[in-house]
């Protein structure tokens, strides 16, 4: 059972370059989300999916964009990328709606734009 | 999140208990969770109390949540060397979305 996978695991990128970062689940999940992890700021929200067919901004969506492929992916799309992009970047799922509702994290991508 | 602090390090010795404290803003959180993160991983949910409770323990791990003082701390008993990692305090009031705290760095020394 592979849980949540995500592909890169790291990349570099110059300055205005784009890139997807995938993400995949395995446990049938309705909600997906992705943040970023920056030191000392610990994560924030980019962009999340309640379920299939919807997504909403999070706490820091600009020069970001996503698309909920299916049920099983979500990606997120840097169209021109700028140094204060380069992060850690997390897709979690989790089952359901509701607060009890843990999210499940993939190991990461870290991004770096020279 | 400005919403959820934390102290950024934390040393313990082997064998010793280990606490992390965390306070948060949001009147309105209903649950609060703890998060590991070991190096070049992804988050894994520790332990989670709903905000009714005041007290939670699942084997080495003990939750307390003060309410009034949005105060939550999680003690780890009989520290161990595989503990070392970063401690993440998140809450919820939102279906969706947590938000949490900067992290705290537990280093577990022998």
């Amino acid at each position: 059972n592979a849980g949540v996978t995500q592909t890169p695991k790291f990349q570099v990128l110059k300055t205005g370059q784009s890139m997807t970062l995938q993400c995949a689940q395995d446990m049938n999940h309705n909600s997906m989300y992705w943040y970023r992890q920056d030191p000392g700021m610990g994560l924030r929200l980019i962009y999340y999916s309640a379920s299939e067919g919807t997504t909403d901004k999070g706490e820091v969506p600009n020069g970001y964009n996503v698309s909920r492929l299916n049920k099983r992916e979500f990606s997120l799309r840097l169209e021109s990328a700028a140094p204060s992009q380069t992060s850690v970047y997390f897709c979690a799922s989790s089952e359901a709606q509701g607060n009890n509702s843990p999210l499940h994290f993939g190991n990461g991508t870290r991004l770096t734009v020279t | 999140g400005e919403d959820v602090e934390q102290s950024l390090f934390l040393s313990v010795r082997e064998g010793d208990s280990s606490v992390i404290n965390c306070t948060y803003t949001d009147s309105s959180s209903t649950y609060l969770y703890w998060y590991k993160q070991e190096p070049g991983a992804g988050l894994q949910l520790l332990t989670y109390i709903f905000s009714n409770m005041d007290m939670k323990q699942d084997q080495r791990l003990t939750v307390l949540l003060n309410k009034k003082d949005k105060h939550l701390s999680l003690r780890i008993a009989d520290t161990q060397t595989g503990d070392s990692a970063i401690y993440f305090c998140a809450e919820s009031a939102d279906d969706y979305k947590l938000s949490f705290g900067a992290g705290t760095t537990v280093t577990v020394r022998a």
